[in-house]
């Protein structure tokens, strides 16, 4: 069964640069079927997708993030990473890594447990 | 991008009551749109995919119907632990776009 987990600071200070790390266990982040993303959710509201990733390092970003977002992979840790330059607090959110199941379309079946992640000084 | 709207976005209801959930998508998707449904401090969680389609394991009282522009989740026999938040969200194409959210309360 796929898992995904989170990592990263719970909290970054503001203008500086947020960055998470997820880990892939029970799959390999090197299949080429798969797109690796990155959701966030402010506190109290809604879903907003950042960002996927393919293992080939090909991705599609948020319109309204890309000039602030990175998201690189590491197969040979089986990880894959998400950097926010130039945090302000509304960047204050829950961050999820997920990824589709089998069907080839992104439909988000596994998901970390997310991590909050605060912007204050 | 396609934009994601849903209605209503908070519905009270009671155990037994019928509850229907629309999402309409800025442009036609076909059928490419997923339903979540998430607790609080809880990942979201896929209950129905390609509009219509159950995830594995998900009750037979949630059902998904639609296409072009215009979905449905309703769910036919509202159960305690169905109090929830929903969203939908479009795969038709990046960037992935998801609803509002409707937020199922008991009444």
């Amino acid at each position: 069964q796929l898992q995904l987990q989170e990592s990263g600071p719970g909290l970054v200070k503001p203008s500086e640069t947020l960055s998470l790390t997820c880990t892939v266990s029970g799959g390999s982040l090197s299949s080429s079927s798969y797109y690796w993303g990155w959701i966030r959710q402010p506190p109290g509201k809604g879903l907003e997708w950042i960002g996927s990733i393919s293992y080939s390092g090909s991705t599609y970003f948020n319109p309204s993030l890309k000039s602030r977002v990175t998201i690189s992979v590491d197969t040979s840790k089986n990880q894959f990473s998400l950097k926010l330059i130039s945090v302000t607090a509304a960047d204050t959110a829950v961050y999820y890594c997920a990824r589709r199941g089998l069907v080839a379309r992104e439909y988000l079946q596994y998901w970390g447990q997310g991590t909050l992640v605060t912007v204050s000084s | 991008d396609i934009q994601m709207t849903q209605s209503p976005s908070s519905v009270s209801a009671s155990v037994g009551d019928r509850v229907t959930i629309t999402c309409r998508a800025s442009q036609g998707i076909s059928s490419w749109l997923a339903w979540y449904q998430q607790k609080p401090g809880k990942a979201p969680k896929l209950l129905i995919y390609t509009t219509s389609s159950l995830q594995s394991g998900v009750p037979s009282r949630f059902s998904g119907s639609g296409s072009g522009t215009d979905f449905t989740l309703t769910i036919s026999s509202l159960q305690p632990e169905d109090f929830a938040t929903y969203y939908c969200q479009q795969a038709n194409s990046f960037p992935l776009t998801f609803g509002g959210g409707t937020k199922v309360q008991i009444k």
